[in-house]
């Protein structure tokens, strides 16, 4: 089964709209952390935001945004104020708790392009 | 700098020759992995190191190698590459722990093509 599912594979905003890409997990344990990075097209994975499971707020980062619903078990990744820059592919990821595994698992990912 | 570098950048070989692809990082980070990127696949973890001398498999360990010898480096070793190992590859690293600590630090990539 898929740990990550992101089932976007592409998605269209405007400038200036906000948007929201999609990720649900699987896992059974208590502890675990979830991150969004970016991927441009010039290839490198870039760091955008971290929620851990017992935090209670949701995670920002400037104009991200982390809406963390843990029953459902999504995590989704909204950014607000879209600008041309954010065109990229969107990854989410987890980490399972330590104790029980230190595997990252990641989605397939989702390709954005911001409209002018 | 805090980086994870990662050499060759680009490599074009043949089925069969072995080849290794080095990973460095200087943040003396115990966690380090390798992934494979494939369109429509994502990021798959390859094999990933708790610390030195310590290594498991990840979800596509199947024809690669590694070894951690010491804490800054974690060479990814393909004994005999077919075509099917073309992709583009990944180091990262991170600090071990709960909490932000667990963000890994990704190198720039490296593009492999077997022919």
């Amino acid at each position: 089964a898929q740990k990550i599912t992101q089932t976007q594979p592409g998605m269209f905003v405007q400038e200036k709209e906000a948007v929201t890409l999609d990720c649900t997990y699987d896992t059974s344990d208590q502890s675990y952390g979830l991150f969004w990075y970016k991927q441009p097209s010039s290839g490198e994975m870039i760091f955008l935001i971290y929620q851990g499971s017992y935090d209670e707020q949701n995670a920002t980062e400037g104009r991200y945004s982390l809406n963390f619903q843990k029953a459902r078990k999504s995590a989704n990744l909204v950014i607000s104020a879209s600008q041309l820059g954010d065109s990229a592919m969107y990854f989410c990821a987890m980490r399972e708790d330590p104790n029980t595994g230190n595997q990252f698992y990641f989605g397939t990912g989702t390709s954005l392009t911001v409209i002018p | 700098e805090a980086q994870v570098t990662q050499n060759p950048r680009y490599l074009i070989t043949v089925t069969g020759k072995k080849l290794t692809v080095t990973c460095s990082q200087n943040m003396n980070h115990e966690y380090m992995s390798w992934y494979r990127q494939d369109p429509g696949l994502g990021l798959r973890q390859i094999y990933y190191s708790m610390n030195v001398e310590v290594t498991d498999k990840g979800d596509v360990p199947e024809g690669y190698k590694v070894s951690r010898k010491e804490k800054r480096n974690f060479p990814l070793i393909l004994e005999s590459p077919s075509p099917n190992q073309t992709s583009l590859y990944f180091c990262a690293s991170s600090p071990t722990g709960s909490g932000r600590y667990n963000e890994q630090f990704f190198g720039p990539g490296t593009r492999l093509t077997v022919l």
